[in-house]
């Protein structure tokens, strides 16, 4: 099974409707990220959370909102979605400073989510 | 200035040749440098890290740093076809905080 898994995979909504994109991990790791992916802009972050208290804007957060409901569980919504909104979304953990082989901030990646906003 | 830049090509090469691919970054404090390959409509998945100048190789990859120009590369030997794909610098920037991406360089190697 995946590690890190991302519902629903494709996602097609209107203009004004609430949606929210969920991620799950099982690889144990405290850190959680959302980030969309647009064609020529890479990837950029909407938000983070260090741990299940900690929540955190990341540089393009403005209409999206998060939920870290466990450890494992990270989720994001669009209260009111807009065609701009519309974009390849990813999740990634991260286990930052571990004692494992993984260096530093090492990031996994969900398989994505893609949104289309009409 | 962009935190971390790359070229967003395509970069063409030849089955068998070298890929260079390059990244400059803005944060001289940064410590921990990332190369991730991500092929279309998939999602990024991490080929190398470095942290200290010089050079770091692992198989057919060179992951190159340059800490006083601020300049990081990755090499791909042999290249092959499975190598097409763009690949993405990230450093880690803000005290060790925030893992920055670049916009990606797209890599074609043509039989």
């Amino acid at each position: 099974d995946a590690d890190v898994t991302q519902t629903p995979r494709n996602r097609i909504t209107k203009t004004g409707k609430r949606i929210m994109l969920e991620c799950s991990q099982t690889k144990g790791h405290d850190r959680m990220y959302w980030y969309r992916q647009d064609p020529g802009l890479g990837l950029r972050l909407i938000y983070y959370s260090f741990d299940v208290k900690d929540i955190n804007k990341g540089e393009i957060s403005d209409g999206y909102s998060v939920s870290r409901q466990a450890q494992a569980k990270f989720s994001l919504s669009l209260e009111s979605a807009i065609p701009n909104q519309t974009a390849l979304y990813f999740c990634a953990t991260s286990d930052f400073g571990s004692s494992g082989a993984d260096p530093q901030e090492t990031q996994y990646f969900g398989p994505g989510t893609r949104l289309l906003v009409l | 200035q962009k935190e971390v830049e790359q070229n967003s090509g395509p970069l063409s090469v030849p089955e068998g040749a070298i890929a260079s691919l390059n990244c400059t970054y803005s944060d001289r404090g940064s410590q921990s440098f990332f190369w991730y390959r991500q092929y279309s409509g998939k999602s990024p998945e991490l080929i190398m890290f470095i942290y200290s100048n010089g050079d770091k190789e692992d198989g057919r990859f060179t992951a190159q740093l340059n800490k006083a120009s601020q300049y990081v590369s990755l090499l791909i030997r042999d290249s092959q076809p499975s190598d097409s794909a763009t690949y993405l610098c990230a450093v880690l920037t803000g005290g060790g905080n925030k893992l920055t991406f670049g916009t990606g360089t797209q890599l074609k190697v043509e039989l």
